[in-house]
């Protein structure tokens, strides 16, 4: 049973471009969350999807989008790219309609804006 | 790998002996707490979780500890070893709505076992 993937696994993109990351849930999972983990840092939220709707936002500004699919898998989208925005974006996954509130990560996609 | 925490407080510990890695949080609506444990190049992976009405849960070598008045959260970790280096994060999360609720991080901290 394949955990949560995600890819690709590092991308190098200029300053103002757009790039699209990709998260496929452990199976079983039809909840996505995706955070930002700054070097250095402990990963900020970002968003949530559910039945391919956001449902929950962090503090993060309108360049940051996403989309679930109906397999449950997603893709977070970041336009306008900024120096800032260089971290490892994780994806972590969970199970609605039961009573665990745990969520596995996957290794995570590293993002350099040059 | 990927480094996970370059600037991070470290806590260095004798392969055999017991760490201590404490968390302070905000939130007092949190209702749960959890403590996952990074290696390089690797996505957090779950050690173990206690809900605010507990203030003491243990797992496998694993203690976690809640004083809710002082919104203190530690980890215990016995008889420490190699593979437990790693940067471990302390996590919130409000009363349970419902599955995957946003999960709040503290800063880290690095563990390195020596042998």
């Amino acid at each position: 049973d394949a955990g949560v993937t995600q890819s690709p696994t590092h991308l190098i993109k200029t300053r103002g471009q757009q790039v699209t990351l990709r998260c496929s849930p452990k199976s079983g999972h039809d909840t996505v969350s995706w955070y930002q983990q700054a070097l250095g840092q402990g990963p900020q939220f970002i968003f949530q999807y559910y039945e391919e709707e956001e449902r929950q936002r962090g503090n993060f500004p309108d360049r940051f989008s996403g989309h679930q699919f109906p397999n449950y898998s997603s893709e977070l989208n970041v336009n306008a790219l900024l120096l800032g925005d260089s971290a490892l974006y994780l994806c972590a996954s969970s199970a609605s309609g039961t009573a665990s509130y745990e969520q596995y990560f996957g290794p995570g996609t590293r993002l350099t804006v040059t | 790998g990927e480094s996970v925490g370059l600037h991070l407080p470290t806590l260095s510990v004798q392969e055999g002996d017991n760490s201590i890695i404490n968390c302070a949080y905000s939130n007092s609506a949190s209702d749960y707490f959890i403590w996952y444990k990074q290696e390089s190049g690797k996505g957090p992976q779950f050690i173990i979780d206690i809900r605010s009405n507990m203030d003491k849960r243990q797992g496998q070598r694993v203690t976690v500890l809640l004083n809710k008045t002082v919104k203190h959260l530690s980890l215990q970790i016995a008889a420490t070893q190699p593979g437990d280096s790693a940067v471990y994060f302390c996590a919130e999360t409000p009363i349970l709505k419902a599955a995957g609720n946003k999960l709040t991080f503290g800063g880290g901290t690095r563990v390195l076992v020596k042998p």
